[in-house]
């Protein structure tokens, strides 16, 4: 089954960094994915496309201080210099031929 | 600048049957798959379905599929979704959204572009 796997919640200190992981299932491990960052009572907002060598491209206007990796079946997005507006819900999304899948998002908490 | 301008939604009756509509500009839009997601209130992100630039590829989430039915006009720069025998558990946000740059026949890719949504409520 092609599942995107999030934790629910994350937090970290203003000023800070932070890496969420987004987790495909056994079998996807050679999946791209793409992170969306969901800020509260906005729409969604593209952040970047991670392939499954770690190079990923950026929205329009998507500052440096975010980046992604990936690791096996891992995908990740680092927010360096956490700023009050990074706090948000941030979703995985992957794609096969005829399927578009989410990760059931991460809400992170800037302290 | 890419825009895309969802309308349509409204509150409805279970059973009943709705149309959205994505107004899009800012991009060739014959070039791009196009898709809708929906976001219940306090819930995370669904994808609906998709359809290829040329209307040969279309997919549908098992959630709607006998149900909703995607088109678009290209000449237009419109995005439709028809919505019929409409459930209380179809209440929700619902968003245009671009796919980036794929090959010409695929129909699902990264999304790079969301709109800001219709509301959709069904209710009695």
């Amino acid at each position: 089954q092609f599942v995107l796997t999030q934790s629910p919640s994350a937090s970290a200190s203003l000023g800070a960094s932070v890496k969420l992981t987004c987790t495909l299932s056994s079998g996807h491990s050679s999946y791209a994915i793409a992170w969306h960052q969901q800020q509260p009572e906005k729409g969604p907002r593209y952040l970047m496309k991670l392939n499954v060598d770690g190079s990923h491209s950026k929205g329009d206007g998507i500052p440096d201080r975010f980046s992604g990796s990936s690791s096996g079946t891992e995908r990740y997005l680092t927010i360096s210099s956490l700023q009050s507006e990074d706090e948000a819900d941030y979703y995985c999304q992957t794609w096969g031929t005829d399927i578009v899948v989410f990760g059931g998002g991460t809400k992170l908490t800037v302290l | 600048e890419v825009q895309l301008v969802e309308s349509g939604g409204g509150l409805v009756q279970p059973g009943r049957s709705l149309r959205l509509s994505c107004a899009a500009s800012g991009f060739s839009f014959d070039d791009y798959a196009m898709h809708w997601v929906r976001q219940a209130p306090g819930k995370g992100l669904e994808w609906v379905s998709g359809i290829s630039w040329n209307s040969v590829t279309i997919a549908y989430a098992d959630s709607v599929k006998g149900r909703f039915t995607i088109s678009r006009d290209n000449a237009k720069k419109f995005l439709y979704l028809q919505m019929n025998s409409l459930r209380a558990e179809d209440t929700a946000l619902y968003y245009c959204v671009k796919v980036i740059l794929i090959s010409r026949g695929a129909v699902a890719g990264s999304f790079d572009y969301w709109g800001q949504g219709t509301l959709v409520t069904v209710s009695s």
